[in-house]
């Protein structure tokens, strides 16, 4: 497709439960970027990714959320144990040059909203 | 850290008026600035963007932003408002150094009234 992907589009999971979010970026592009959108606020970054490397995962909130982009193209998000504060709309952008350089562009996708019970 | 500021959380103005969203952002050093919308039921579209020469930055559908430096701030604008312009704006920063981590603002709902 022409644009940035996300599946499931609506995920609603018991607390404890794992989940995979899933992030199809649009061909070509090098750098892939997860966000999370709690209701009522801005989205607001989780990590990011050149081609498979993983740069900064900073703002993971902490070891239950991992996410990887084996072959630098579509990437995972995986929360393990889900708690009712997980949940949250969660995007996926990506841009043709690499997170670095200057004066690039982030397309997002459709977002993934998950709710916790 | 940088961080962003809307003022206007929820807007409502009837068809034809004319638009300004207040954004303001903390940075010191060389910024790229971002206006993205989001209709209803759609995912976040870029709406316009300001990286460098022209502080006035034209986008689509009528939009236009203007960087003023010297009050870290980055409001856009529209003439005249239409129903189909009823969506959540967000303001967004890069630094222009180093890679693009993006800072939202909280956002600002709009709602036009026909």
């Amino acid at each position: 497709g022409a644009g940035v992907s996300q599946s499931p589009r609506y995920k609603v999971t018991k607390r404890g439960q794992d989940v995979a979010l899933r992030c199809d970026p649009i061909s070509g592009h090098v750098s892939l970027y997860w966000y999370r959108q709690a209701l009522g606020q801005g989205p607001e970054f989780l990590t990011y990714f050149n081609y498979e490397a993983q740069q900064d995962k900073s703002g993971l909130p902490n070891d239950r959320f991992s996410a990887e982009r084996p072959e630098g193209s579509i990437s995972t998000l995986t929360i393990q144990r889900t708690e009712q504060r997980d949940s949250a709309m969660y995007r996926c952008a990506s841009s043709l040059g690499s997170a670095e350089q200057t004066q690039e562009t982030q397309y997002f996708g459709p977002g993934t909203r998950l709710l916790v019970l | 850290a940088q961080s962003v500021s809307q003022h206007n959380h929820h807007v409502i103005l009837s068809e034809a008026a004319s638009l300004e969203l207040g954004c303001n952002y903390s940075y010191g050093g060389t910024v790229n600035l971002f206006w993205y919308v989001q209709y209803p039921g759609q995912h976040l579209q870029l709406l316009l963007k300001y990286f460098s020469g022209d502080p006035l930055v034209k986008g689509i559908k009528g939009f236009e932003a203007e960087f003023i430096k010297s009050k870290f701030s980055f409001n856009l604008r529209k003439p005249s408002v239409q129903w189909s312009d009823t969506a959540e704006y967000f303001c967004a920063v890069t630094n222009s150094g180093g890679y693009q981590k993006v800072t939202f603002g909280i956002g600002t709902k709009l709602q036009v009234i026909p």
